[in-house]
């Protein structure tokens, strides 16, 4: 079982309809739990952080964790074309030492 | 702030050569992770460092190594390159690292091709 797993995809949704991305995590340990956006040919950036059970809401990005079911999603609403990325999910874990452990992404197209 | 830089963007070196890539954190950001980003294998994390001192290691090789200077400034070495070494290698920086809830910023990578 990888550490933490998503759905390659590719995900493709219509513009303006809600995407979901899904991600599961193996350390039950895991307190820190990141979501990035990689452009092709760019570096990952920051789109949301949570660390707590619930959800939490920026602008038109929701993170969704439940600890209990070691699940991180990310919702995004009102997809735009420009939302067409790799989205990946990060947790940083504790065992055999403290490091961040990337899934391998989820690819994302937004249709117009 | 200045974000993470990288350099140099592009290398292109051959079979049983050595490099060494350079990367330059945040202003403040005392924690720097390296990570190598292939087709294949997704992003796996190489090592970080903080305060000079190697914190944490992936599962790579020996052929990998890196250090830390009192200013932050991390690089990384990579020896006796293979083909498979071929990889966009990714720096990020956060303020202490991720045996907290840092954010990690990443800089824009530097592209190795092995020939």
């Amino acid at each position: 079982q990888k550490e933490v797993e998503q759905n390659s995809g590719p995900l493709s949704v219509p513009e303006g309809a809600i995407a979901s991305l899904n991600c599961t995590y193996s350390d039950r340990g895991s307190q820190s739990f990141f979501w990035y956006r990689q452009y092709s040919g760019k570096s990952p950036e920051l789109i949301m952080s949570i660390y707590s059970n619930g959800d939490k809401e920026d602008g038109r990005f929701t993170a969704q964790l439940n600890k209990a079911s070691q699940y991180v999603s990310l919702l995004i609403r009102d997809s735009q074309p420009s939302d067409s990325a790799t989205y990946l999910c990060a947790v940083n874990s504790n065992t055999g030492g403290f490091k961040t452990i990337f899934g391998a992404g989820t690819r994302l197209f937004v249709k117009a | 702030k200045a974000g993470v830089t990288q350099t140099p963007r592009y290398l292109i070196k051959t079979r049983g050569q050595q490099v060494t890539l350079s990367c330059s954190p945040i202003s403040g950001h005392r924690s720097v992770s390296w990570y190598q980003q292939t087709p294949g294998q997704g992003l796996q994390f190489l090592f970080e460092y903080f305060s000079e001192t190697q914190r944490n290691k992936g599962n790579f090789p020996g052929r990998f190594s890196g250090r830390q200077f009192s200013n932050s400034r991390s690089e990384m070495n990579v020896s006796t390159l293979e083909l498979g070494d071929s990889a966009l290698y990714l720096c990020a920086s956060s303020p202490l690292g991720v045996t907290s809830t840092d954010t990690q910023y990443f800089g824009p990578g530097t592209r190795l091709t092995v020939l």
